[in-house]
Formats: structure tokens, sequence, C-alpha cells
């Protein structure tokens, strides 16, 4: 069974960079098997999906956060990331990396516990 | 972008009763649609993936309907551990995923 682990910063100073990682064991970045998304959530407010990444490196973003995101991954580490710039108080969330199935026919069946990021200076 | 409306917002029902919950997609999304159940303080979890499909695990008082724009999420015998907020999303090919804005489900 695939296990996901957020880890990075918990605060994140307006204008800067937020980074967060996510850690997959019980399974392989590099498989094929699997698209590696992010989700965010701010407090007391419904998903946002961020955007996801491919192992061949092939990606897809959310529009309303493409010219502010990137997602890569690091097969030898078995991790995917997320790095989001010029960040402000709306980007304050719960962050999680979640797995899809490589078919359209599939959700988000695994999920990290999910990191809580402030902005805040 | 494709949009996801979610109806109701918000519901009130009763252990026992019969539960339905309503995604309307802004265009067709064929069966690409998925529905999760998030607890307070919890990862949203797999319910049902495309739109009728019982993730393995999950009760089968859950049950999902619908194909192109119009989807349904039905839980029979609403049980206490089903308070909740429910949400839709799309995996459409091709197209930027959306999530609806949820579905809370309260005790009356």
């Amino acid at each position: 069974q695939v296990q996901l682990q957020e880890s990075g910063p918990g605060l994140v100073k307006p204008s800067e960079t937020l980074s967060l990682t996510c850690t997959v064991s019980g399974g392989s970045v590099s498989s094929g098997s699997y698209y590696w998304s992010w989700i965010r959530q701010p407090p007391g407010k419904g998903l946002e999906w961020i955007g996801y990444i491919y192992f061949t490196g092939s990606t897809n973003y959310n529009p309303s956060l493409k010219s502010r995101v990137t997602i890569s991954v690091d097969t030898s580490k078995s991790q995917f990331s997320l790095r989001l710039n010029s960040v402000t108080a709306a980007d304050t969330a719960v962050y999680y990396c979640a797995s899809h199935r490589f078919i359209a026919a599939a959700g988000l069946d695994y999920w990290g516990q999910g990191i809580l990021v402030a902005v805040s200076s | 972008d494709i949009q996801l409306t979610q109806s109701p917002s918000s519901l009130s029902a009763s252990v026992g009763d019969r539960v339905t919950i309503t995604c309307r997609a802004s265009q067709s999304v064929n069966s690409y649609l998925n529905w999760y159940q998030q607890k307070p303080g919890k990862a949203p979890k797999l319910l049902i993936y495309a739109a009728s499909s019982l993730q393995g695990g999950v009760p089968s008082r859950f049950s999902g309907s619908g194909s192109g724009t119009d989807f349904t999420l039905t839980i029979n015998s609403l049980q206490p551990e089903d308070f909740a907020t429910y949400y839709c999303q799309q995996s459409y090919s091709g197209a930027t995923w959306t999530f609806g804005q949820g579905t809370k489900v309260e005790i009356k």
C-alpha cells in the first residue's frame, strides 16, 4: 500500500517561496502507475487542486496558480516536490500530496496527512 | 476550466436517513467523476471513483451514479460516522482537475 508524507516549513514569509516535499513509500514514483498530485485547503474552506506530475516529468497545473507553481519529481529519493513562489496570506493552507492511478477512471486514492503552511511575516 | 457545483452546500439528517448529494459539471466529464469524504482535521478519503465504482473498503451504503454533467452520491441508512463533508472531483482526461465546493452533512 502506498504511503505519502509531506514535509517542509510550517511558516513562510510573504513574497517568498513555499517549498514542500512528499516522500512516497510502499510504491515508486518511477513506476509509471500513478500521477502524483498536490492539493491544498485554506482553513475552513474547500479543496483546491494545485497540479500533478508523472514520473516522466510531464505536469498539469491549475491555471489559477500556473504562473507561480512548479512540481518536480526525484525518482532516486522516491519524492516529489512543490514550489509556490511569491506567496501571500491567501496561500495559507493545509497542503496535501496524493496519488492518482495513471488512468482517467480513477480517483485520488492515497493521501498524505497534510501539512499546515502559514504565510506570515 | 470545468466547474463543479454541488448541492446542497449543507444538510441536516438523522441516523438511518437516506441522503443524496448532487454534483453538476459545467461541461461533460464523461464518467470521470469521483467522490470523497472528509472529517475535521483529516485528509479526504476516496469513496467512489469513475462515477459509480466503490473504492475498496468503503461500505456498500455509499453509491454513486451519473454521467456527462450530472452526478449523484447516495448514502443509504446514514450512520453516525458518516457525518462529514463530501466533495466531488473531476479527473477528465486532458483537463485540469477541479473539486466541487463541498457538502457538509450534519446531525439533525
